[in-house]
């Protein structure tokens, strides 16, 4: 299976301020066969964007997602205070579909 | 709108059987290919299974080969997960969601808001 590996576990960041997350997989999956979703506690994930870098419908400009291969990036401009949250990437282009293991954006 | 509704969560002991349904409504539920992912107390998020649209092509993760089945009623607009021969390692949250388009994507758009399966003698 492909094991999805997220960094960093936790980001703190300030509101105004730019995040970037890493997600890398154990091998290629594919050009961009990578999704990323935002989790807020109680809550159902949110997905965000899809095939590594096209935003889900309704998902704000700041979200941008980048990467190919094995190495991808969610970028999140300029933080509001809802964006707060934990972030998952997740790999489609093999079975198991595998998610990471989260990324815990918190405020500084 | 869309609109996913899970039931049939619930305590069962190590080696029980639980049935999970998802309800689906505000779309065309035979046009879309259906999962099941589970969320472990204070953990991330682990796909479980998915059910094609015909409902003949069918996946499942490894730890769950053997013991669960996925299914669909078209009709009924209806999906479910029949969990055989439960562990506490199966005590996780369980969402049901929705292919992102008509067809197969394998990313989720819509989720629903979960059933808590707790297993534990």
């Amino acid at each position: 299976e492909v094991v999805m590996t997220q960094s960093p576990a936790t980001l703190s960041v300030s509101p105004g301020e730019r995040a970037t997350l890493s997600c890398r997989a154990s091998q290629t999956v594919g050009s961009n066969y990578l999704a990323w979703y935002q989790q807020k506690p109680g809550q159902a994930p949110r997905l965000l964007m899809y095939d590594a870098f096209t935003r889900a419908t309704g998902i704000p400009a700041r979200f941008s997602g980048s990467g190919s291969g094995t190495e991808f990036t969610l970028s999140i401009s300029s933080l509001q205070s809802e964006d707060f949250a934990v972030y998952y990437c997740q790999q489609y282009f093999n079975w198991p579909i595998t998610f990471g293991q989260g990324t815990r954006l918190e405020i500084k | 709108q869309v609109q996913l509704v899970e039931s049939g969560g619930g305590v069962v002991q190590p080696g029980g059987s639980l049935r999970l349904s998802c309800a689906a409504s505000g779309f065309t539920f035979s046009s879309y290919g259906m999962h099941w992912v589970r969320q472990a107390p204070g953990k991330g998020l682990e796909w479980v299974a998915m059910i094609y649209l015909d409902g003949i092509s069918i996946y499942y993760t490894d730890s769950v080969k053997g013991r669960f089945t996925i299914s669909r009623d078209n009709s009924k607009n209806t999906l479910y997960l029949q969990m055989n021969s439960l562990s506490p390692e199966d005590t996780a949250v369980y969402y049901c969601a929705r292919d992102y388009r008509s067809g197969w994507t394998n990313y989720f758009d819509y989720w629903g808001q979960g059933a808590l399966v707790t297993v534990s003698s």
